[in-house]
């Protein structure tokens, strides 16, 4: 039961251009979305995330833009750069305002992202 | 910056064998968790934490496995007689109320 859908398993991109990466879901409980993003033998750092009451923020490079109608979010990166080659996964929580997400949360398969030079 | 940290960074063990992964989350976070990473597959819940009781549990998380704080820091997962198919790159994480999970760098447990 794939609650949390990254369809691309990788995803190459000419270094100075614009990264898309996708992200479906099916849970209409999940209120807050988070981007991760993992380097081999490391764990999952925080990117950025969402609340289901916005459809667009930004931070620095990375924006992430939800529509909840079609439950799709995506994430820009603008410019890529080298160092953003790393795996970048989705994940989603119904719980983000009872304390902490005592449910964790539901990941994606991961987008493989590769920044050419 | 304040991170998590788990040790050992690798564990192998015989099939049958109990195994503790350990994991120091930041200070003052209230809510911690474990994931696993089967090779090539997604990151998956297994457990949250809160209170010193578990809030939440998957249906990995059976009877074979037990989570623990057995002081103001440790944060232990214990699997009591691994599996072939326990294989897999384990994480802790922590996080305050409402927050964001912050990740450790993940013990990979490999079961022979």
């Amino acid at each position: 039961d794939q609650q949390v859908k990254q369809n691309s398993p990788s995803l190459s991109v000419q270094e100075g251009r614009i990264s898309i990466l996708n992200c479906d879901y099916t849970n209409s409980m999940f209120d807050y979305f988070l981007w991760y993003k993992k380097y081999p033998a490391e764990g999952p750092t925080f990117l950025i995330s969402i609340s289901s009451i916005k459809d667009k923020n930004e931070d620095g490079r990375f924006t992430v833009f939800l529509n909840k109608s079609a439950k799709h979010l995506s994430l820009h990166i603008v410019p890529s750069q080298p160092g953003d080659s790393a795996v970048y996964f989705c994940a989603a929580s119904a719980t983000q305002y009872s304390g902490g997400g005592a449910d964790g949360l539901t990941f994606g398969k991961g987008t493989h992202l590769i920044i050419q030079p | 910056e304040p991170e998590v940290t788990q040790t050992p960074s690798h564990q192998v063990t015989q099939m049958g064998q109990e195994v503790i992964l350990r994991c120091v989350p930041i200070s003052n976070h209230l809510y911690f968790y474990w994931y696993r990473q089967i090779l090539g597959q997604k990151v998956e819940f297994l457990v949250s934490f809160y209170n010193n009781e578990i809030s939440e549990k998957s249906e990995i998380f059976d009877d074979q496995f037990s989570v623990e704080r057995p002081d103001g820091s440790n944060f232990t997962l214990k699997i009591r007689s691994t599996k072939l198919e326990d294989s897999a790159m384990y994480f802790c994480a922590s996080s305050s109320v409402g927050e964001k999970l912050f990740f450790g760098s993940g013990t990979q447990l490999s079961v022979l």
